[in-house]
């Protein structure tokens, strides 16, 4: 069975500082893996996606993520965090069912301080 | 255009009550998927529709919770004799397709007294 680990539950960063938000998947196959954000009072948005093509992978908002099957991650990435990033970060999988069947992670939420 | 809307955002009920949460999907789309977010986790797949028809109920967690889409369209999620545990925000998805991406809705916040 698919399942994803977000090693942390929260994390802080300064405006302007760069952001790394850790995801390990366990698959038994080759997985799709996406980021979704999650803003107070709003639906969850897709970031980004991987669906083994390109291992780094360049999403929304100036987010990108890695794909590393050697080591299992999937982080996600962004060089200068803005204010507006501060939201909750979720690591997804997903099943091969037939459809999209999304395992969400227990999401990472990001702070970011002026 | 309109993205997937839920109706209520908010609902309170008491333990025992019958609620009854609405999803309006985005138009044309065939997919729909419920999930449920509990306080601090994920959220968790509860059913998946194409067209008219429940696809794949797996996560319905017993039969106290049931859900239809009569014209393949607007969902509604039923759950009987609503019991604490069954508090959690409420969240509902629509895509062109199986495969496609999934755009979810705010989600209906459901406290059960």
């Amino acid at each position: 069975a698919q399942s994803v680990t977000q090693l942390d539950s929260h994390v802080s960063v300064s405006e302007g500082t760069p952001v790394l938000l850790r995801c390990n998947y366990s698959s038994s196959y080759s997985p799709s893996l996406f980021w979704y954000v999650q803003h107070p009072n709003k639906g969850l948005q897709l970031l980004l996606k991987y669906t083994s093509a390109a291992t780094l992978v360049k999403g929304i908002n100036g987010f990108e993520a890695e794909f590393k099957k050697s080591e299992t991650s999937f982080h996600l990435t962004k060089p200068s965090a803005h204010m507006s990033d501060a939201a909750e970060y979720f690591c997804v999988v997903s099943m091969n069912t037939g459809f999209q069947k999304l395992v969400f992670g227990t999401g990472t939420r990001l702070l970011v301080s002026p | 255009g309109a993205g997937v809307s839920q109706t209520p955002s908010n609902k309170v009920t008491e333990k025992g009550k019958y609620v009854e949460l609405r999803c309006d999907p985005i138009s044309g789309h065939t997919a729909l998927y419920w999930y449920r977010q509990s306080l601090g986790q994920g959220p968790e797949f509860l059913i998946y529709f194409q067209g008219t028809g429940a696809a794949d109920d797996s996560g319905l967690p017993n039969d106290r919770f049931f859900a239809v889409r009569p014209e393949g369209s607007v969902s509604t999620l039923k759950i009987q004799r609503t019991e604490r545990g069954d508090s959690a925000v409420y969240l509902c998805a629509s895509s062109h397709g199986p495969g496609y991406e999934q755009y979810f809705g705010p989600g209906t916040r459901l406290t059960v007294t």
